[in-house]
């Protein structure tokens, strides 16, 4: 089981520019969830799919954030212009259906903007 | 790798020693909730969960209690390990409605 995969690990961009983060969930996983991290707020839940569709979008925090899943296997986070107030942790996660599956997360992708 | 801030509460154990983190939960009809460990650089990692028709659940040196009552969940990890070292956070849920996180609590191991 590869777990969750999120890529890139680090993206490093200057303020205006487009940032796509990428996410593969577990192989039969019905849910996936991206989350952000920061020190001040810590985790923060900004929108979860249901076998591809969003369910969820209101803890995106502007319209700059979007997000799409066109296939189970699939998700990507962009954000467009990124500000610097954008930088943080960003981690996707994945869990089967049901009331009492937990969420595996990936190992996050490290944004700054500059 | 910081993925948690500077004034996350903090807990000092020494090596061999249990240690117990405590979480106030925000939701009294919050039905599952899970506890996560998150190393530097990681992403947060399931550790035991426990659903609330339970109060306690065991597991490989740890223990989760639940009290209800006063919306309390508690970890307990025996013999605490240089490795148990990360930052360790609470999470609930009602139904199918996400999980939503505590702040989280630094562990560091004193060797």
């Amino acid at each position: 089981d590869a777990g969750v995969i999120q890529s890139p690990r680090h993206e490093v961009t200057e303020m205006g520019q487009e940032v796509t983060l990428r996410c593969k969930p577990i192989s039969g996983h019905d849910y996936l969830f991206w989350y952000r991290q920061t020190m001040m707020r810590g985790l923060e839940l900004l929108i979860y799919f249901n076998n591809n569709v969003p369910i969820d979008d209101s803890g995106m925090p502007e319209d700059r954030f979007s997000a799409k899943m066109p296939n189970a296997s699939f998700s990507t986070l962009k954000i467009q212009p990124s500000e610097p107030r954008d930088s943080a942790v960003y981690f996707c996660a994945s869990s089967l259906v049901g009331v009492s599956s937990p969420l595996h997360f990936g190992n996050g992708t490290r944004l700054t903007v500059t | 790798g910081e993925s948690v801030g500077l004034h996350l509460p903090t807990l000092s154990v020494q090596e061999g020693d249990n240690s117990i983190i405590n979480c106030a939960y925000s939701n009294s009809a919050s039905d599952y909730f899970i506890w996560y460990k998150q190393e530097s650089g990681k992403g947060p990692q399931f550790i035991i969960d426990i659903r609330s028709n339970m109060d306690k659940r065991q597991g490989q040196r740890v223990t989760v209690l639940l009290n209800k009552t006063v919306k309390h969940l508690s970890l307990q990890i025996a013999a605490t390990q240089p490795g148990d070292s990360a930052v360790y956070f609470c999470a609930e849920k009602k139904g199918n409605t996400p999980l939503v996180f505590g702040k989280g609590t630094r562990l560091s191991v004193i060797a």
